[in-house]
């Protein structure tokens, strides 16, 4: 089973903030949360990960909560372009089974 | 350019032919594994590999083997493949250490008939 809990799906109008959330009550101190997202089906692309600190990027803000059991992917200015779907996963470096689940289907709404 | 290449992209083949996808990457990742993808079902690894010569079985490795020669290649072998496989599959690699990002390939839509 994925170690990680998300919404199977959210709208968020063009040009606002999009944030998705994700549970992971269950990591654990070595584990990383990693960020990726899949438009239509092409392969899956890296969008951002962290440990303890938030973390930016040129694409996406990431926010952990301090107990770490829970993230938030912060899309700052929301464009059409962005529809995909969203995967969290947790990971050891050492992991080498990596769950993906199902993942968040963001609409962007024009 | 960094990246993972598989082939064929589409293929569509009979029950019982034994077909082979080709998985290859150019960063020197250690770790290779592949994915299939299914509607509703996500992104379900079927096998991995840490290293050359090391390979494990993912969630659903059932009718599918691999194998780990050379540390680029990952090809994923479907000995006789049967309709249940029809899928999009998707090979991804990593560096062993480090950030772990996971690069992954363009995919590879299989149906078998």
């Amino acid at each position: 089973d994925a170690k990680t809990t998300q919404p199977t799906s959210m709208d968020c109008a063009e040009g606002r903030a999009a944030n998705l959330p994700c549970n992971h009550s269950t990591i654990s101190g070595n584990e990383y949360v990693y960020w990726y997202r899949q438009i239509h089906s092409q392969g899956p692309q890296y969008i951002i990960h962290g440990l303890k600190n938030n973390e930016t990027n040129e694409m996406a803000s990431l926010i952990i909560t301090e107990d770490r059991k829970s993230s938030t992917l912060i899309l700052p200015h929301a464009t059409l372009r962005d529809t995909a779907v969203y995967y969290c996963i947790v990971r050891d470096y050492r992991d080498d089974k990596i769950i993906f689940g199902k993942g968040t289907r963001l609409h962007i709404l024009p | 350019e960094a990246q993972v290449t598989q082939n064929p992209r589409y293929l569509i083949t009979v029950t019982g032919k034994k077909l082979t996808v080709t998985c290859s990457q150019n960063m020197n990742h250690e770790y290779m594994s592949w994915y299939r993808q299914d509607p509703g079902l996500g992104l379900r690894q079927i096998y991995y590999s840490m290293n050359v010569e090391v390979t494990d079985k993912g969630d659903v490795p059932e009718g599918y083997k691999v194998s780990r020669k050379e540390k680029r290649n990952f090809p994923l072998i479907l000995e006789s493949p049967s309709p249940n496989q029809t899928s999009l599959y998707f090979c991804a690699s990593s560096s062993g250490s480090g950030a772990n990002v996971l690069t992954f390939g363009a995919g590879s839509r299989l149906t078998v008939l």
